[in-house]
């Protein structure tokens, strides 16, 4: 069974950094590029972040761009997402989600997600 | 960035009855690739989402032949045939093919 398990959520001042991880398991990890969604509480969806399958090529909605930074070690299965000069507006639920083939068709397996919080 | 507009946003639905989920675009979205990337996630209250359709009409595997996507132009739509009480939740749609990807607002689905 493929299992995407986050990391790294927490208590944040505004303008501070945060690193998520998210450790897969039951999968060829090098197989899948990989993204970040957020939700915001009570909010909808939205995309971050992807990275294809070797981590050459990244992409980034606009207002992360410059502050995140996505990346991943195929020989331990992780994916991260490097995040810093935090903003209130970054407070979210943050899920890891494999795609599959190409992010452009959707994340077909998400984890459960990993809450950060920005608040002085 | 591309907006894409759902309606409606609730849809209260008897069980067993039908239900259909509009998903607009501005702009056309076939990609260079000729694929059109219009997806459909469903969030179950309290869990992750799920994707239920891909490129306009290809479901999931373990998806019920109950969901069914379609297009006409730059309007999308899902259709829940004989509406069962798992299938409550959010909706949302979703577009690959113009950067930056974008979700749809969310379309709450809730029985009667």
């Amino acid at each position: 069974e493929v299992q995407l398990l986050e990391s790294g959520g927490g208590l944040v001042q505004p303008g501070g950094s945060l690193r998520l991880s998210c450790a897969a398991s039951g999968l060829t990890f090098t197989n899948y590029p990989m993204s970040w969604v957020r939700q915001a509480p009570g909010k909808g969806l939205e995309w971050v972040s992807s990275i294809s399958e070797t981590g050459t090529y990244t992409y980034y909605e606009d207002s992360v761009k410059g502050r995140f930074t996505i990346s991943r070690d195929n020989s331990k299965n992780t994916l991260f997402l490097q995040m810093s000069s935090l903003r209130a507006e970054d407070a979210a639920l943050y899920y890891c989600a494999r795609c599959l083939g190409t992010c452009r068709a959707g994340m077909d397996v998400w984890g459960l997600g990993t809450t950060v919080t920005v608040s002085s | 960035d591309l907006v894409m507009t759902q309606s409606p946003l609730s849809l209260p639905v008897t069980l067993g009855q039908s239900a259909s989920i509009s998903c607009r675009s501005s702009q056309s979205l076939v990609y260079s690739d000729g694929n059109t990337y219009l997806n459909w996630f469903l969030q179950r209250p309290g869990q992750s989402p799920r994707r239920l359709i891909y490129e306009v009409s290809k479901r999931d595997s373990g998806v019920p032949d109950r969901f069914s996507g379609s297009a006409s132009g730059t309007d999308f739509t899902l259709t829940i045939s004989r509406v069962e009480a798992e299938d409550v939740g959010f909706y949302y749609c979703m577009q690959g093919t113009h950067w930056p990807w974008t979700f749809g607002q969310g379309t709450q689905v809730e029985i009667k």
